[in-house]
């Protein structure tokens, strides 16, 4: 099974700072890579699949690179909504289709 | 509205059994991979097991080998997670959702439920 190492654990930034949260893979994984947010007794929330595939409806200030093992989320210009918890996941091959630890993004 | 349901969770004492079930709504169930997914209480999130549209194919977390079942009714747009042999660390919140999948990303999950809480203890 791949397992997802997602760093850091936590992350305190103030409104209007960019941020990055990293992921890497026990083996290489081509792109097969989504990032979700989760806010307190809410469902995630998928934000980016493929690696760098937006989704519709997600503002322009995420984004996502990263091939292979490593892959990094970028929040620009962070907005009060955006602090919350994220998550990576890994959907190469066949299942089980691994989750990173998480990293939650608090405001300083 | 495309919308996931479950249903099912509560107390259970350690080795005791439970299924939790999900209602889905307002798209092809029968269309669609779905999937489990749980989290602890204060924890990160686990995928557990998933099951292809017509349920020949099914996948598991090892963890959960032996003594999860995830099953489906696609005339009732239900699936389900019978759950046997129920240990402390299996308490969780689990979620329901719809599996997408394209031939350059994977599978990915957009579609969930509100999830149910499963809790074990004495």
């Amino acid at each position: 099974d791949i397992q997802m190492t997602q760093s850091p654990s936590s992350l305190s930034a103030s409104v209007g700072d960019s941020v990055t949260i990293t992921c890497r893979a026990s083996q290489s994984m081509g792109n097969f890579l989504n990032w979700y947010q989760q806010k307190p007794g809410k469902a995630p929330k998928l934000l980016i699949s493929a690696a760098s595939s937006l989704q519709s409806g997600v503002p322009s200030r995420f984004s996502g690179t990263g091939s292979g093992t490593d892959f990094t989320l970028t929040i620009s210009s962070l907005q009060p909504e955006d602090f919350a918890t994220y998550y990576c996941q890994q959907t190469y091959s066949t299942p089980p289709y691994t989750f990173g630890q998480g990293t939650k993004l608090e405001i300083k | 509205e495309v919308q996931l349901v479950e249903s099912g969770g509560g107390l259970v004492q350690p080795g005791g059994s439970l299924r939790v079930s999900c209602a889905a709504s307002g798209f092809t169930f029968s269309s669609h991979w779905m999937a489990w997914v749980r989290q602890p209480p204060g924890k990160g999130l686990e995928w557990v097991a998933n099951i292809k549209q017509d349920g020949s194919v099914k996948y598991y977390l090892d963890s959960v080998k032996g003594r999860f079942t995830i099953s489906r009714d696609n005339a009732e747009n239900s699936m389900y997670l019978q759950i046997n042999s129920l240990r402390a660390e299996d308490t969780s919140v689990y979620y329901c959702t719809r599996e997408e999948w394209a031939s350059d990303s994977g599978s990915y999950y957009i579609v969930w439920g509100q999830g149910t809480l499963v809790t074990v203890s004495s």
